[in-house]
């Protein structure tokens, strides 16, 4: 299958910093790209739909001033937690779709762990 | 918009014996089903997916699907459960469009008892 990748898988930062994370899909072209979080023991809950070329779509109640998302090729999208706070420590985690046979199949990234002290 | 139910939050069973992990979705049109895996700290493991055609699927590590159409259920079954297979599952479903998100149920925590 197609491969997305994440970077870093783990960051800590210090509360009041802002944090990029990096999502690149390797071998296929990406138009729209998801980002969800995860809290401990919870399921993932979609943050935001990241479009080339366009601003990102955000679910209700996530602050698209907090959560900056970025998408400004084909193949790469970046989610940036401004001003993070410990309630920001979560694990993110992007897909994107290769489109093709099965226009509707993601493929995961291996997600970026976020620790705000 | 669609949705996915996982009945059953945590299940316990004992190694060696069968296990099936229940789903039901709710889309209007035929649905993308998805089946993940997650180990503590770690990110997801596609298990299975059904798109269409044969409605019992295969996929790694042993496990299977069935695709019940009048139930809007895609349950997951194993026959015969390995400690390693300890871990949290997660339902998930898509439609057949690009550029819609998957969306996923609250997932289902199996416990292997020896």
């Amino acid at each position: 299958g197609a491969v997305v990748s994440q970077h870093p898988s783990r960051v800590i930062c210090k509360s009041g910093t802002s944090v990029k994370i990096e999502c690149r899909s390797l071998d296929f072209q990406a138009t729209t790209m998801f980002w969800y979080r995860q809290f401990p023991k919870q399921s993932l809950m979609l943050m935001a739909t990241s479009n080339e070329g366009s601003k990102a779509t955000y679910e209700q109640g996530v602050e698209k001033d907090k959560f900056l998302i970025n998408h400004a090729s084909l193949t790469l999208s970046t989610l940036t937690v401004t001003s993070a706070h410990p309630e920001d420590s979560s694990f993110y985690i992007c897909s994107a779709g290769s489109g093709g046979a099965a226009p509707g199949e993601l493929f995961f990234g291996e997600g970026s762990r976020l620790t705000v002290l | 918009a669609q949705s996915v139910t996982q009945p059953d939050i945590h299940i316990t069973v004992s190694e060696g014996a069968s296990l099936e992990l229940r789903c039901n979705y709710s889309y209007g049109a035929t649905p993308y089903l998805f089946w993940y895996v997650q180990s503590p700290g770690q990110g997801l493991q596609l298990l299975l997916k059904y798109f269409s055609g044969d409605t019992l699927v295969q996929g790694i590590k042993g496990f299977e699907a069935e695709f019940k159409r009048s139930q809007s259920s895609f349950n997951l079954r194993k026959p015969s459960v390995h400690w390693s297979d300890a871990a949290e599952y997660f339902c998930a479903v898509g439609t057949n469009q690009a550029g819609t998100a998957l969306i996923f149920g609250k997932g289902t925590t199996l416990s292997v008892s020896s």
